[in-house]
């Protein structure tokens, strides 16, 4: 059975770079038709997806967050990991890593995890 | 594109019927998706391609709709359906670079 865990900094001062990497287990990270998304929820805007790695190595970014953000993906280690920048108050959120399949939607998630930008 | 859901609460009691609507600004058809998402839980899927069930999804979880237009009806709640909805469309016609977007949920209590 497919399992996600993300992990990574729980707390980031305004300014600098949010890092999360999410790790895939029971299954493989490369697959035709397998993209590597990460959606965020916060209360003020609901869930938002960030943007998602195909297992091909491309990338497709939310227009509203491109310029801050990255996706890479480690096959080697079975994992994928979020980078984004100049995080502000606005970044705080919980932020969750999901398998989409083509046509399938998202269907598997990880259990997310809390990240909060403070000084 | 704009996901818009209503109701934005349905207040029901179980064994009733749950209709809840998903609208989008412009058509996302045939990949509208719903998650049910309980409190510290991340979101599951239910359904996807507008009108397939997840996998392990009972059938009384019902859902349909074409172009802009989707409904997702659960026709008897249970005490384990009492959640929060939230559609999502990833519409291969508009393609990513425009970003997946999901609707700002419908909460059955």
């Amino acid at each position: 059975q497919l399992q996600l865990q993300e992990s990574g900094s729980g707390l980031v001062k305004p300014s600098e770079t949010l890092s999360l990497t999410c790790a895939v287990s029971g299954g493989p990270i490369s697959g035709d038709g397998y993209s590597w998304t990460w959606i965020r929820q916060s209360s003020g805007k609901g869930l938002e997806w960030i943007g998602y790695i195909h297992y091909s190595g491309s990338t497709f970014y939310n227009p509203s967050l491109k310029s801050r953000v990255a996706i890479s993906i480690d096959r080697s280690k079975n994992q994928f990991s979020l980078k984004v920048t100049s995080v502000t108050a606005a970044d705080t959120a919980v932020y969750y890593c999901a398998r989409e399949v083509w046509y399938h939607g998202l269907d598997v998630w990880g259990q997310g995890t809390t990240v909060t930008v403070s000084s | 594109i704009v996901l818009t859901q209503s109701p934005g609460t349905l207040s029901l009691s179980p064994g009733d019927r749950a209709t809840l609507s998903c609208r989008a600004s412009e058509s996302v058809s045939p990949h509208l998706a719903w998650f049910q998402q309980k409190p510290g839980r991340a979101p599951r899927l239910l359904i996807y391609g507008a009108s397939s069930r997840a996998t392990g999804i009972p059938d009384r979880f019902i859902a349909s709709g074409s172009g802009t237009d989707f409904t997702l009806t659960i026709s008897r709640l249970e005490p384990d359906d009492f959640a929060v909805y939230f559609c999502q469309q990833y519409g291969q016609q508009s393609g990513p670079s425009t970003g997946w977007t999901f609707g700002q949920g419908t909460r059955v209590e």
